[in-house]
């Protein structure tokens, strides 16, 4: 089966770290997208994993372990724009896209 | 260059009456998508398209739902005898690619089933 896990709400401070973790079962793997999605608006793009390890982009990095099953996002100084869902979704490569529930993240003042 | 659009972005509809959802890619994305988003959920993955291909039909809800791609461009996406739990936003992707490219996602037409 398929199934992805997201914390459904996280809130931060302004300025500070926060992680937002994704655990998936997936019949297939192929890679793992983070999404950010504001409410009212389409999901954009924040970055694709495909090998084990960290990677960095700006204030967002992100973080895949292909045999844990396991990745997070990370976000640095957080500003209040950044208080949106974040989406994780599997590359199931060949079928078909599996995305979380999302994680909605408040960043309070 | 211009974004993903979709047509309309509103529509209202009674239930049982059939409709249909518009999709403009990127020009130049092979890979196309289509998703769907009941409020406050996350997103549910419908069918891609691969050219004027969907190789794996397997995600849309029911036998009432059906896509299809023309010209390696716009898609449609048809929903017949609507039923009031296909009130959802309908989100269309495209990347340059299938699978490894980031997907673009347009703005989403809100259907409303009464």
């Amino acid at each position: 089966g398929q199934n992805i896990d997201q914390p459904t709400e996280m809130t931060a401070t302004e300025g500070a770290i926060v992680q937002i973790n994704c655990t998936y079962q997936t019949s297939g793997f192929n890679g793992l997208f983070w999404y950010q999605q504001h409410a009212g608006e389409a999901p954009t793009f924040l970055s694709y994993n495909v090998l084990d390890g960290l990677e960095e982009k700006g204030r967002f990095s992100s973080f895949l372990s292909r045999s844990k099953g396991y990745s997070y996002l990370l976000l640095k100084e957080l500003q209040m724009k950044d208080s949106a869902s974040y989406l994780c979704a599997v590359d199931n490569y060949g079928q078909n896209f599996v995305f979380g529930p999302g994680t909605r993240l408040s960043v309070l003042p | 260059g211009a974004g993903v659009s979709q047509s309309p972005s509103n529509k209202v509809t009674e239930k049982g009456k059939d409709v249909e959802l518009r999709c403009d890619p990127i020009s130049g994305h092979t890979a196309l998508y289509w998703y769907r988003q009941r409020l406050g959920q996350g997103l549910e993955f419908l069918i891609y398209f691969q050219g004027n291909s969907a190789p794996d039909k397997s995600g849309l809800p029911s036998d009432r739902f059906s896509a299809e791609r023309t010209g390696e461009s716009v898609s449609t996406l048809t929903i017949q005898r609507t039923q009031q739990e296909d009130s959802a936003v309908y989100l269309c992707a495209s990347s340059l690619e299938y699978s490894s490219n980031e997907q673009f996602f347009g703005p989403g037409t809100r259907l409303t089933v009464l």
